[in-house]
């Protein structure tokens, strides 16, 4: 049981570069969310999602987009990447109030 | 605007020592209290609260909650090296169906 799977783990990008960043669930979780952590600051929400086809915005949205074309996957898109973004990112899921699971996160710089 | 304060933002302990971290939030449609524990990695679970007063207990952690005065607290006794860690607090609002996390404590337990 894989859990909570983010690929990829590690990533440079220049500035402008665009990039997605996959998250994958084998919970059957309807609810999936996107988290960036930056030194002080704890998570922040950037997207989520409370099921199939359905996104909305959390706290930080600006330069993100998120789809959610199936269950059990939530992407993370960067269209053109700013040195701002460089942070590590964790997607995680859940039943809805109940604990929320993490995936291993990706560390991205943005250069 | 929903909020979760954590404090004190950092604490160095010997081994032994007793501690009491706290977490108060304001969110409307409070559903649940989590409580995470953050090493090198990804956050993991500790415990979810759900109703006042019934503390909830792993090993020589332990936690509570308090709906009336919108706080709950997390205590770690004869607190050993390997609780060194971030610990972090979230609060879940059903209404929006979103987790928000407080900035973390961050623990360090001296040998």
């Amino acid at each position: 049981n894989a859990g909570v799977t983010q690929t990829p783990k590690f990533r440079v990008l220049k500035t402008g570069q665009s990039m997605t960043l996959l998250c994958a669930q084998d919970m059957n979780h309807e609810y999936m969310y996107w988290y960036r952590q930056d030194p002080g600051m704890g998570l922040r929400l950037i997207h989520y999602s409370v099921g199939e086809g359905t996104t909305a915005k959390g706290e930080v949205p600006d330069g993100y987009n998120v789809s959610r074309l199936k269950k059990q996957n939530f992407l993370l898109g960067l269209e053109s990447a700013a040195p701002s973004q460089t942070s590590v990112y964790f997607c995680a899921s859940s039943y809805g109030w109940t604990a929320l699971h993490f995936g291993n996160g990706t560390r991205l710089t943005v250069t | 605007e929903d909020k979760v304060v954590q404090s004190p933002l950092s604490l160095v302990v010997h081994e032994g020592d007793t501690v009491t971290l706290n977490c108060s939030y304001e969110v409307t449609n409070f559903r649940s209290l989590l409580w995470y524990k953050q090493e090198k990695k990804a956050p993991t679970f500790l415990f979810m609260l759900t109703s006042s007063g019934i503390e909830k207990k792993s090993g020589r952690l332990s936690s509570i909650l308090d709906k009336k005065e919108l706080f709950s607290i997390l205590n770690i006794t004869a607190t050993q090296t390997g609780d060194s860690a971030v610990y972090l607090c979230a609060a879940y609002t059903s209404g929006t169906y979103k987790y928000i996390f407080g900035t973390g404590t961050r623990l360090k337990v001296l040998a």
